[in-house]
């Protein structure tokens, strides 16, 4: 079985651009969480879709959204992109349930200059 | 506010000895813990789990232990093995969201 996908896998933008990053979760997952890794400050949470609807919303301002599709594949999309959301964005999905753990994809490098 | 802590940024351990990765939360709602490694340029992978309910899981080599009173984790390797060399990541679920630690970086050492 195929695992978590991410495309692409590094980026480069400048400040005030947007981005769009993409997640393929495993085949029968139907939940999909994205997640913002800093060196300074670990993982953190950003949102979880669960069929096409958004479930769980981190503490993230308005300008990161998402969506997820009927396939279950979902998309974070970063607007006026700042220099401080340079990260490490992590794609995660599990099947439904609360219980199950998460399959992380390899992350999407994001580096804004 | 940080609700999940790891309060050992590393950790140094000798190959064949025991590893003991430490993990405080804050919330008592929490229900559901889990470990998870992390290999530099791969995501995180689960390692073990464990239910509010209960206090000892084990899986092999990897051991977690719950204390609830105290809101305290903690994940023993035994033995330690290099290819355990790794960024350990505890996380805490409430309702299917998780929240994560900053990690714990461990090196085993031959």
């Amino acid at each position: 079985k195929a695992g978590v996908t991410q495309t692409p896998r590094y980026l480069i933008k400048t400040r005030g651009q947007q981005v769009t990053l993409s997640c393929s979760p495993i085949s029968g997952h139907r939940s999909v969480s994205w997640y913002q890794q800093t060196p300074g400050q670990g993982l953190q949470f950003l949102f979880e879709y669960f069929s096409e609807t958004q479930r769980n919303k981190g503490n993230f301002p308005g300008r990161f959204s998402g969506r997820q599709f009927s396939n279950s594949r979902s998309e974070m999309n970063v607007s006026t992109l700042e220099l401080g959301d340079s990260a490490l964005y992590l794609c995660a999905s599990s099947l439904e349930g609360q219980y199950n753990e998460q399959f992380f994809g390899p992350g999407t490098r994001l580096t804004v200059l | 506010d940080q609700q999940v802590k790891q309060n050992s940024p590393s950790l140094s351990v000798q190959e064949g000895r025991i590893s003991i990765l430490n993990c405080d939360y804050t919330n008592s709602m929490f229900d559901y813990f889990l470990w998870y490694k992390k290999y530099p340029a791969e995501g995180p992978t689960f390692l073990i789990s464990i239910s509010s309910i209960k206090d000892k899981n084990e899986d092999g080599r990897f051991t977690v232990f719950l204390n609830k009173s105290a809101k305290h984790l903690s994940l023993h390797i035994v033995p330690s093995q290099p290819g355990d060399s790794a960024v350990y990541f505890c996380a805490a679920r409430i309702q299917g969201k998780s929240t994560f630690g900053d990690g714990t970086t461990l090196t085993v050492k031959p």
